[in-house]
């Protein structure tokens, strides 16, 4: 069935880049996606990316789709502590309004 | 707009009690979900509506049942609780916004069941 991994846990210094990875075995999905959660919170909604495209930067964020091993990554240049969350990466399944969620990548940033 | 709306936001149960969970939404969103996040797996989907009068399972959707009152409210509710739905439950609607469907989340329901 369609399934969605990530790594658990990422540790980084503040100032470095963070590189948060995910691999999905759907490859008719059209849209992947980023959402960060803060402690006790919901989910937002990050970035995503359309299925046709390689790579989307957006401020501090990069985005790189590498189809062929479906592997999507997440770069957060200049980590800041403010960037502590978890982070999931998400396929659509089944229709444009159905997601899949990976388990959560937990980054901590430490001075 | 206050976006996505749960209540409430702790419940504790015994086994077998039952209980209901609110969902509102403000965005005159068609689609609504509701998924479970326990540690180390994610969110899973439980129920989705993907528009009003309309109801699918989704991933775990044993022991719940849900009720897409009207396009703003989508209710999820446990008949029999058991320890297994300890959980912390989303709320979430979306709709096609140009370019994609994002998915916008309500702040949470950490339920206990003893």
């Amino acid at each position: 069935g369609e399934d969605v991994e990530q790594s658990l846990f990422l540790s980084v210094r503040e100032g470095d880049s963070s590189v948060i990875n995910c691999t999905y075995t759907d490859s008719s999905s059209t849209y992947l996606y980023w959402y960060k959660q803060e402690p006790g919170a919901g989910l937002q909604l990050l970035t995503y990316i359309f299925s046709n495209m390689d790579m989307k930067q957006d401020q501090r964020l990069t985005v790189l789709l590498n189809k062929k091993d479906k592997h999507l990554s997440l770069r957060i240049a200049d980590t800041q502590t403010g960037d502590s969350a978890i982070y999931f990466c998400a396929q659509t399944s089944g229709g444009y309004n159905k997601l899949i969620f990976g388990a959560g990548t937990r980054l901590a940033v430490h001075p | 707009n206050a976006g996505v709306t749960q209540t409430p936001k702790f419940q504790v149960l015994k086994t077998g009690q039952s209980m209901t969970l609110q969902c509102a939404q403000d965005m005159n969103h068609n689609s609504m979900y509701w998924y479970r996040q326990d540690p180390g797996m994610g969110l899973r989907l439980i129920y989705y509506s993907a528009s009003e009068g309309t109801t699918d399972k989704g991933e775990v959707p044993n022991g719940y049942n849900v009720s897409r009152l009207n396009k703003r409210e989508f209710s999820l509710r446990l008949e029999s609780a058991a320890p297994s739905q300890t959980s912390v439950y989303f709320c979430a609607s979306s709709e096609f916004q140009g370019s994609s469907y994002e998915q916008y989340f309500g702040p949470g329901t950490r339920l206990t069941v003893t």
